[in-house]
């Protein structure tokens, strides 16, 4: 299984960049997912790293190092809607395509 | 594109009774996965189903079990209901082809309460 860790809230201001860290454990692995969920809505998919280095998708860009356990979900430019929980998740090397192992998420405030 | 969807979205019922919730997966989906997500374990795998049958279960009671159609549609059923077992229920789907599958997209949820 895995260990999936990332801090619990971070505060910042409209149009600042943050940085939301994630640290995994796990026996194989075989892709990290971000996603973003706002307060009583699904969550919804932000983006998919299964090589090392940084994917780049608008205001947001992911990034993955195998070898250290580590990802970062980067948001720039940030607006008051980016106000959500970030939520990573992981996919075991041994699981099935549809297991996904999620943290407790990142509960970011956006603040004027 | 529709979306996933769930239905019914909220629902209220008494310990003891079952339920079971409903989830139609984007078109041309055929991997259906369920979560539990409570605000004190956060988002848990349940099972996950691809051409009706069940590839994967989480770490739950077999209470929990599930389905899939030959449509790829997917209904879960708790048995026995607990106070416990009030959460928000997912259902995500994603697309396979051949042996690569890809991100998983969230329904809506069914929010049920047990009383």
């Amino acid at each position: 299984g895995q260990n999936i860790d990332q801090p619990t809230e971070m505060t910042a201001t409209e149009g600042a960049i943050v940085q939301i860290n994630c640290t995994y454990q796990t026996s194989g692995f075989n892709g990290l997912f971000w996603y973003q969920q706002h307060a009583g809505e699904a969550p919804t998919f932000l983006s998919y790293n299964v090589l090392d280095g940084l994917e780049e998708k608008g205001r947001f860009s992911s990034f993955l190092s195998r070898s250290k356990g580590y990802s970062y979900l980067l948001l720039k430019e940030l607006q008051m809607k980016d106000s959500a929980s970030y939520l990573c998740a992981v996919r075991d090397k041994g699981d099935s395509w549809g297991k996904l192992q999620f943290g407790a998420g990142t509960q970011v405030v956006v603040t004027p | 594109k529709a979306g996933v969807t769930q239905t019914p979205r909220y629902l209220i019922k008494t310990r003891g009774q079952q339920v079971t919730l409903s989830c139609s997966p984007i078109s041309g989906h055929r991997s259906v996965s369920w979560y539990q997500q409570t605000p004190g374990q956060g988002l848990q795998f349940l099972f996950e189903y691809f051409s009706e049958t069940q590839r994967n279960k989480g770490n739950f009671p077999g209470r929990f079990s599930g389905r899939q159609f030959s449509n790829s549609r997917s209904e879960m059923n708790v048995s026995t209901l607990e106070l416990g077992d009030s959460a928000l229920y997912l259902c995500a789907s994603s697309l396979v082809l051949g042996e690569s599958s890809y991100e998983q997209y969230f329904g809506p949820g069914t929010r049920l309460t047990v009383t």
